[in-house]
């Protein structure tokens, strides 16, 4: 039974490089969901996603965008990297209403 | 937008007590309310969930009870044991096509021996 998968698990960047992080759902969940969790906090949304279409964007710059295939896997794509954007970068799938999350992907901008 | 506020930031208990961490939330059209536990290191990990047409639910140690008119929801865990030591978030969503949590802050629990 695979849960929520998410690639790389560990990536270091440059400030002002591109980075795509990548997440496959639970098998059979239509929607996946991505947040941000920085050293002590708790996880801010940034994109919802359901049947391939963005249902909710959280409080997150334009240089942070998402899609979702017709598989239902989902990338976050994020800009022009800043010091900041150093994090746990989590995605969750969901079938209703329950959300299970990936192990996450630690992004450090360095 | 949904705001979610979780007290206390941490809590100590010895093992056996119990230890109850408190949220309030201000959308009221919020309607689903999950609790996570995040130990250090790992995902965060769904361990009980109501619903606003439920006001209280209850999974071996684990209790949430939920007041809509008052818009706040509460973890209940009796019978603390070392290995309920982790950080717990409370958080809400709008029940619509897939989920949108708005997460707290997150409570440090420790119990000791």
């Amino acid at each position: 039974d695979a849960g929520v998968t998410q690639s790389p698990t560990h990536l270091i960047k440059t400030r002002g490089q591109h980075v795509t992080l990548r997440c496959s759902p639970i098998s059979g969940h239509k929607s996946v969901s991505w947040y941000q969790q920085v050293l002590g906090q708790g996880p801010q949304f940034i994109f919802q996603y359901y049947e391939k279409e963005e249902r909710g964007r959280g409080n997150f710059p334009d240089r942070f965008s998402a899609r979702q295939f017709p598989n239902y896997s989902s990338e976050l794509n994020v800009n022009a990297l800043l010091l900041g954007d150093s994090a746990l970068y989590l995605c969750a799938s969901s079938l209703i209403a329950e959300a299970f999350f990936g192990q996450g992907t630690r992004l450090t901008v360095v | 937008g949904e705001n979610v506020e979780q007290h206390p930031s941490t809590l100590s208990v010895q093992e056996g007590d119990s230890a109850v961490i408190k949220c309030t939330y201000s959308d009221s059209a919020s309607n689903y309310f999950p609790w996570y536990k995040q130990e250090l290191g790992k995902r965060p990990q769904l361990i009980i969930d109501i619903r606003s047409n439920v006001g209280e639910k209850k999974d071996q140690r684990i209790a949430v009870t939920l007041n809509k008119t008052a818009k706040h929801f509460s973890l209940h865990i009796t019978e603390t044991q070392p290995e309920d030591s982790a950080v717990y978030f409370c958080a809400a969503s709008i029940n619509q096509a897939g989920t949108a949590l708005i997460f707290g802050k997150g409570t440090t629990l420790s119990v000791s021996s």
